[in-house]
């Protein structure tokens, strides 16, 4: 079982709909992550946030807008996407962004549709 | 500029047959590390593994071993007698010290089909 949980696993939403994809871990770890992953690619960074602060965002559209409410929980906040948007977006903590040793431990993700 | 070669697409061999997956890196920073993940249907991201610059040591986890070999910059990855449940995408991925974490670089990823 992962040690990093992200709910739902699964989200169809239209291109005017309002969601929120969350990330969870207790593992102790100072650095989160989303990644974006899209059918036979590799994962995409999007976002990393360490001590609870955005540290970098990856040119990523305004209608993508992460939120870490606390150091265990991770949010993605969708609005207004586009059917191209439509991906498996992964969660991943780390014991520290500076620590280049510490092993991203990732989430099952979240397959996300947009209709 | 780092870069992750994963140049083997797809490899599909039968149960209990022996497989190796390619990793070949670029990278101009002397200390870095590289990293094997695992990716089953159900989408999440298993780390594998994780090799340091300076320890070019073979490791050998059970059925799963990793030749890291600097001077040809290639991290292989073998699975001895391999099983269904090896069925996977599998990554590699390289990070450099000045970056951190963050700056993990995936391959392509190898997608390796174990047929009963």
């Amino acid at each position: 079982d992962t040690e990093v949980t992200q709910t739902p696993k699964h989200l169809v939403m239209g291109m005017t709909n309002k969601k929120s994809l969350k990330c969870e871990q207790h593992m102790g770890h100072r650095a989160m992550y989303w990644y974006k992953q899209k059918a036979k690619k590799p994962p995409e960074l999007m976002f990393v946030y360490s001590y609870e602060k955005l540290s970098i965002n990856e040119s990523v559209p305004s209608r993508f807008s992460p939120e870490c409410p606390n150091s265990s929980l991770l949010n993605l906040h969708l609005h207004a996407l586009q059917p191209e948007d439509s991906a498996l977006y992964l969660c991943a903590s780390s014991q520290a962004r500076e620590d280049v040793n510490s092993p991203l431990h990732f989430g099952n993700g979240t397959r996300l549709t947009v209709t | 500029a780092q870069k992750v070669t994963q140049a083997q697409t797809e490899i599909s061999v039968v149960e209990k047959e022996d497989v190796t997956l390619d990793c070949v890196y670029e990278t101009r920073d002397t200390t870095y590390y590289l990293f094997w993940y695992k990716q089953p249907p159900s989408g999440e991201l298993v780390f594998l593994i994780r090799r340091n610059s300076f320890d070019e040591q073979n490791e050998i986890s059970g059925r799963y071993s990793w030749n890291f070999q600097k001077s040809t910059s290639s991290f292989n990855f073998t699975i001895t007698a391999s099983q269904v449940v090896d069925s996977a995408v599998y990554f590699c991925a390289l990070s450099e010290a000045p970056r951190g974490a963050d700056g993990l670089t995936f391959g392509k990823g190898t997608h390796l089909i174990i047929q009963p």
